[in-house]
């Protein structure tokens, strides 16, 4: 493993209700992502971080926000969850090569 | 914007036979490509890499070539086993460091 650990591993919520992912890195790594997975689709960017306070949106951010106050977490939230958010989210680091290191995984499901 | 296109699967293969997945590539720039492995219920892995036209990535006998002219990376192997079985993606890197993802390819190895 790459030292990332992402919680909660698995997380059923209702519709409308706040979730928080996070993401944690032992490595000390500028770069960190989310992704979100869902068939069809491979795993799509939601937010980056290039450094504490430094981020930016990906292609599927809308309803999302996301949060890095130090360097080892970055931090997901889903404002008002929705069944459409439902997926698997991925967290990954960028190494000094800029080569990507993917986490384990978390689990969403929205009822 | 940057896209990846791959073949569609599912794939199913019997014991030693030859893979091949194809991945085709549109982009502005020289980016770099990846292929990724994900095993069942785990995070994506790097299989390989090239940063460069004509680059050939290898690893855990997989290869693939980085073909300018054609843009594309397809991945093969000579002889797969059952511990291949896995979903295989494609992705490039652009020149800010994020990664476009394929849809995946499900490989099914049959003993």
């Amino acid at each position: 493993d790459a030292g990332i650990t992402q919680s909660p591993r698995h997380k059923v919520t209702e519709t409308g209700t706040p979730v928080t992912l996070r993401c944690h890195q032992t490595e000390n790594h500028r770069y960190m992502y989310w992704y979100r997975q869902d068939p069809g689709h491979g795993l799509r960017l939601i937010h980056y971080s290039y450094g504490v306070k430094d981020t930016d949106k990906g292609e599927v951010s809308d309803g999302y926000s996301v949060s890095r106050s130090k360097t080892e977490d970055f931090l997901l939230t889903l404002e008002s969850a929705t069944s459409s958010q439902t997926s698997v989210y991925f967290c990954a680091i960028g190494r000094t090569d800029h080569e990507q290191y993917f986490g384990p995984g978390t689990r969403l499901t929205v009822t | 914007g940057d896209s990846v296109t791959q073949m569609e699967g599912p794939v199913t293969l019997s014991e030693e036979a030859f893979l091949t997945i194809n991945c085709t590539y549109t982009a502005t720039g020289y980016p770099s490509l990846f292929w990724y492995v994900q095993y069942p219920g785990e995070g994506l892995q790097l299989l390989l890499k090239a940063t460069k036209a004509d680059d050939k990535g290898s690893n855990k006998g997989f290869e693939a070539t980085y073909r300018k002219e054609t843009t594309s990376f397809h991945l093969e192997k000579g002889s797969v086993q059952v511990s291949d079985s896995a979903v295989y993606f494609c992705a490039l890197r652009d020149n800010d460091y994020k990664l476009s993802f394929g849809a995946g390819t499900t490989v099914t190895v049959r003993a």
